[in-house]
């Protein structure tokens, strides 16, 4: 397996652009992660899907920020309109609920936004 | 909302060095887990301890859980200088439904 896939790996935007991060799960994984990684804040869990399905979203920042999971093996992360408050590292993950080898995490998206 | 609070924020040992992180938690925990970063790049799963577990190994990893105390250590022995990185403890609360909460991590350097 290759792994969770993030793309793009780098995005430079400019303040109020849209904002599309992309994410595809291991295949046969249930449960897919969207974090935000900053100096000052660590690692925040944005929103966490299970079987397609929205669990909790009450990390994502303000309306800003929206999430879907059409299908399971491909997640988008969007920010409309983005500001340089935005810029971080954008993690996503998935795992398996019967296995205890922890979350997955993919290499990320490195989002400046000026 | 951070749960897992880890100490030191830096730890910096020669190589065969041993090195101890700790972890604090406030709530009641399902498992806890610690995870690598290395610069630039996603975490990776090492261990997992799950709440009725005291001690765990994983190679040149121990990890210990004192669920009376809400804390956790890593501890990982003849360090190597490929071992330098952060690491992170994560808890999943006794709740269903609760994603994986992270700490912000300790960053080991390890010289040779």
């Amino acid at each position: 397996d290759a792994g969770v896939i993030q793309s793009p790996r780098h995005e430079v935007t400019e303040m109020g652009q849209e904002v599309t991060l992309r994410c595809k799960p291991i295949s046969g994984h249930n449960s897919l992660f969207w974090y935000r990684q900053t100096m000052m804040r660590g690692l925040e869990l944005l929103i966490y899907f299970n079987n397609n399905v929205p669990i909790d979203d009450s990390g994502m920042p303000e309306d800003r920020f929206s999430a879907k999971m059409p299908n399971a093996s491909f997640s988008t992360l969007k920010i409309q309109p983005s500001e340089p408050r935005d810029s971080a590292v954008y993690f996503c993950a998935s795992s398996h609920p019967d296995r205890n080898d922890g979350y997955t995490f993919g290499s990320g998206t490195r989002l400046t936004v000026v | 909302s951070q749960q897992g609070e880890e100490d030191p924020q830096a730890l910096s040992i020669q190589e065969g060095e041993n090195a101890t992180m700790n972890c604090s938690y406030k709530t009641s925990i399902n498992n806890l887990q610690w995870y690598r970063q290395n610069s630039g790049r996603g975490l990776v799963h090492l261990i997992l301890i799950r709440s009725n577990e005291r001690e765990k190994h994983s190679g040149r990893l121990r990890v210990t859980l004192d669920t009376s105390k809400k804390s956790s250590s890593l501890l990982i022995t003849a360090s190597r200088a490929a071992d330098t990185a952060s690491y992170f403890c994560a808890t999943a609360r006794n709740q269903a439904g609760t994603a994986l909460i992270f700490g912000k991590g300790t960053t080991l350097s390890v010289s040779s």
